[in-house]
């Protein structure tokens, strides 16, 4: 059973914060990690995703990832109430010959203005 | 220019009723998916093609049975629908290889 974790929130940060976010996978064997940003109501989008042990950086976001301790996170720099949001950390896997995410429940994101 | 779109965007309907759900995207993609998003928020695999060929048929009742007409298309069709049928489903694509899924609006179904 392959299983993502998350703090389902709320997390609540100041305007201008950066806000953390934090994901812990089972399957020591996944190979790609992804984040995605759900309005309410709205569908999952895509806002990054990693691949490499390490920082990776787009704007204001940066993901995080240690496969050694099966650990991914999401770094929001100089938050805004816009960021407001459930963010889904999804991880991939390949399980005889298919490709699939599973996917957390999600952490809601709230940015006081 | 949509990449995703499903039809219907809202469907209520009444126990015991069979309904579609349908679902196109112009990214050409070699595989789709069908995911379904409970009250909490929780996103679960249905179902997965590739070109046009069932991948993954996760644990759903029988009543779910998915099509794919061809590599851009893939629909839902839902027999005899009971009330825990109600959520949110989407449906997503992804190029082939890789793991990268991009999700339609969405089709919030109401069984009453």
């Amino acid at each position: 059973q392959k299983e993502v974790e998350q703090n389902s929130g709320p997390l609540s940060v100041p305007e201008g914060a950066i806000a953390s976010l934090n994901c812990t996978y089972s399957d020591r064997g996944s190979q790609s990690f992804f984040w995605y940003r759900q309005y309410s109501g709205k569908s999952p989008e895509l806002i990054m995703f990693i691949y490499s042990n390490g920082d990776k950086e787009d704007g204001r976001f940066t993901a995080q990832l240690n496969k050694a301790s099966q650990y991914v996170s999401l770094l929001i720099r100089d938050s805004q109430p816009s960021d407001s949001a459930t963010y889904l950390c999804a991880v991939g896997y390949m399980d005889t010959g298919r490709r699939a995410l599973t996917f957390g429940s999600g952490t809601r994101l709230q940015v006081q203005p | 220019d949509t990449a995703v779109s499903q039809t219907p965007k809202y469907l209520v309907t009444q126990m015991g009723n069979d309904k579609s759900i349908k679902c196109e995207q112009n990214l050409g993609h070699d595989t789709m998916y069908w995911y379904k998003q409970d009250s909490k928020k929780f996103l679960k695999i249905m179902f997965s093609y590739n070109n046009k060929e069932l991948i993954i048929n996760e644990t759903v009742p029988n009543r779910f049975s998915p099509k794919s007409p061809d590599k851009a298309h893939l629909n839902l069709h839902i027999n005899s629908l009971e009330l825990g049928d109600s959520a949110v489903y989407f449906c997503a694509s992804s190029p082939g290889g890789t793991d990268t899924q991009y999700f339609g609006p969405g089709t919030r179904l109401t069984v009453l």
